[in-house]
């Protein structure tokens, strides 16, 4: 079972940042945060991930709360072409331990 | 380099058939997954694979399915006496074999089985 929770959808408007919360209260410490969205009829796409630190790629910015329970990815700059489901999972640095996808949030950038 | 590529993206096939589908990872992963998902669902984890040795099976792949990687390149998955509950997307992903490492997925075969 997926060990995250987050809300089934939300809207945005276009060129607003879009903030996702994900809830991951059982986390344990070498648990990281992972990120991936899936733009319809495609494979998901990893986004970016982390382990306590915030991090910022081209692509996103995620914060981690200090107690590790929460996460929320931030889409600076939202465009119609974010429009996706986008799931956030928690996963060991383990070998071999597979990603767990939950339903996601289905985000709809609106014009 | 192209990505992970599968092939077909599309199948339709009879209740009955056996269908086998394609997988080619990014060249130097040398982890290879399959995943099936459903209608507004999340991926499924089926399966993986390091190198050509399937190290993991999930209690999802009944015996009607069977998924090879021989020579640690390429996979394929099969599936036999194929069900109307068999029609999903099959997606194929790759990783390096390291540690926080995340994965990269292929664009899926959509299997429908009328």
């Amino acid at each position: 079972d997926a060990k995250t929770t987050q809300p089934p959808s939300m809207d945005c408007a276009e060129g607003r940042a879009a903030n996702l919360p994900c809830n991951h209260s059982t986390i344990s410490g070498n648990e990281y945060v992972y990120w991936y969205r899936q733009i319809h009829s495609q494979g998901p796409q990893y986004i970016i991930h982390g382990l306590k630190n915030n991090e910022t790629n081209e692509m996103a910015s995620l914060i981690i709360t200090e107690d590790r329970k929460s996460s929320t990815l931030i889409l600076p700059h939202a465009t119609l072409r974010d429009t996706a489901v986008y799931y956030c999972i928690v996963r060991a640095d383990n070998y071999g331990q597979n990603f767990v996808f939950g339903p996601g949030t289905r985000l709809s950038v609106l014009p | 380099d192209t990505g992970v590529s599968q092939n077909p993206r599309h199948k339709i096939t009879k209740r009955g058939q056996n269908v086998t589908f394609r997988c080619d990872p990014i060249s130097e992963h040398n982890r290879l997954y399959w995943y099936r998902q459903t209608l507004g669902q999340g991926p499924e984890f089926l399966t993986y694979f390091q190198n050509e040795a399937q190290l993991e099976k999930s209690r999802l792949l009944s015996d009607r399915f069977s998924a090879e990687r021989p020579k640690g390149s390429f996979s394929t998955l099969e599936i036999q006496r194929t069900e109307q509950g068999d029609s999903a997307m099959y997606l194929c992903a790759s990783s390096l074999d390291r540690v926080n490492y995340g994965y990269t997925f292929g664009s899926g075969t959509r299997l429908t089985v009328v």
